[in-house]
């Protein structure tokens, strides 16, 4: 258990509709990162954070934003939210050296 | 452009033999290299690493190889055991804290 929690763990929603998902650490790690997984695609980064208020853009970061005003949470938002977005989304951090430790992920769903 | 490749997206193998899961990149920037292993409905999780200043790395049943002129790495898992069915995937990194770059995966089917 690497300490992350991802909330909702599903979610359906409807096109156009904000969307927000959470991420939690226990550990106190600095940099945390927000992922999508697509068939075909393997894992993009979409932001990740390295430290309170300090965020920075991924590979897929249109359409996404992302907030972190506590050390503990990183906050994942879809503004308007559309299809394209159905992905499966996860969270990770990282100990402090190049391998990252995921959440369980999040199943979202844009009807 | 594919950074990381992993060409082959799905594998067969029968339980006990050798089972190799391939990797190309073609960022010569890159010099840390990873492969997790994901099941369904979980988190990756980190299986073994490589630094690009070593050629071969082992732990337990998991060998990863790496040929930097050819920019190539492989997993090897012997023997492979159903347990090991999943899908894995080829990670690389280099200069930015963290940000890595995932391969689009194989899926490993291990038979009994």
């Amino acid at each position: 258990d690497a300490g992350i929690t991802q909330s909702p763990r599903h979610k359906v929603t409807e096109t156009g509709t904000p969307v927000t998902l959470r991420c939690h650490q226990t550990e106190n790690h600095r940099y945390m990162y927000w992922y999508r997984q697509d068939p075909g695609h393997g894992l993009r980064l979409i932001h990740y954070s390295y430290g309170v208020k300090d965020t920075d853009k991924g590979e897929v970061s249109d359409g996404y934003s992302v907030s972190r005003s506590k050390t503990e949470d990183f906050l994942l938002t879809l503004e308007s939210a559309t299809s394209s977005q159905t992905s499966v989304y996860f969270c990770a951090i990282s100990r402090g050296n190049e391998k990252l430790f995921f959440g369980s992920g999040t199943q979202l769903s844009v009807l | 452009d594919q950074q990381v490749k992993q060409n082959s997206p799905s594998l067969s193998v029968q339980e006990g033999r050798i089972s190799i899961l391939n990797c190309d990149y073609t960022n010569s920037m890159f010099d840390y290299f990873l492969w997790y292993k994901k099941y369904p409905a979980e988190g990756p999780t980190f299986l073994i690493s490589i630094s690009s200043i070593k050629d071969k790395n082992e732990d337990g049943r998991f060998t990863v190889f790496l040929n930097k002129s050819a920019k190539h790495l492989s997993l090897h898992i012997v023997p492979s055991q159903p347990g090991d069915s999943a899908v894995y995937f080829c990670a690389a990194t280099g200069g930015s804290q963290g940000n890595l770059i995932f391969g689009k995966g194989t899926k490993l089917s291990v038979k009994p």
